[in-house]
């Protein structure tokens, strides 16, 4: 099994900064890692696809990179509506896995 | 647009079922495969497997095999999870999601086994 370890765990963060989440898979992946925000109460959402394709819809202030083992999710300028907690998945290898979440609250 | 839609929610006895559905709209069913992913309140997104709508075709995380049955009805575009032998710790909701990428999420269906 592919377990995906994201860190931090939590962050603070002020509007406007920059907020970069890592992804590291126990095992390369390629680029089959993608990128959820959740916000309280709702259903995950897809922001990023295969590593760096941003979905459709997403604000251009979130951005995804990396490959192999190593993935970062960047939020561009913070924006008080990006508070959520953020998850990576991979879809190489069955059982497909979830990173444990990375909470961003604003300061 | 792609909509899926879940069944209500749930109240079950421990050692009990529980079957929830997943009604597809807005795009081909059989042209992308079904997720099962889980929440318990306050923790993290669980992945439960997979099926192929066109094939029937299934794959469950070790977790859940022998307990968990995914199944589909093509003709009316629907979706079902069906997990047996409920404890405490299935408490969860449980999210069907589409396509490999998981693009789009149901509402959520909270299952409470008490």
């Amino acid at each position: 099994e592919v377990v995906l370890t994201q860190s931090p765990d939590f962050q603070s963060v002020t509007p406007k900064e920059k907020v970069t989440i890592t992804c590291r898979a126990s095992q390369s992946i390629g680029s089959t890692l993608h990128w959820y925000q959740q916000k309280p109460n709702q259903s995950p959402r897809l922001l990023i696809k295969y590593a760096s394709q941003s979905f459709s819809g997403v604000p251009s202030r979130f951005s995804g990179s990396g490959s192999g083992t190593d993935f970062t999710l960047t939020i561009n300028s913070l924006e008080v509506e990006d508070a959520a907690t953020y998850y990576c998945h991979q879809s190489s290898n069955l059982p497909r896995t979830f990173g444990q979440g990375t909470k961003v609250e604003i300061k | 647009q792609v909509q899926l839609v879940q069944s209500g929610a749930e109240v079950k006895n421990p050692g009990a079922s529980v079957k929830v559905s997943c009604k597809a709209s807005g795009y081909t069913f059989t042209n992308y495969e079904i997720n099962w992913v889980r929440q318990a309140t306050g923790q993290g997104l669980e992945w439960m497997g997979w099926m192929s709508p066109s094939t029937g075709n299934t794959g469950y995380a070790q977790k859940f095999e022998g307990r968990v049955t995914m199944t589909r009805d093509t003709s009316i575009s629907v979706a079902y999870m069906e997990l047996s032998r409920l404890t405490s710790e299935d408490t969860a909701v449980y999210y069907c999601t589409r396509g490999l990428m998981a693009t789009d999420w149901g509402q959520g269906t909270l299952v409470t086994v008490s």
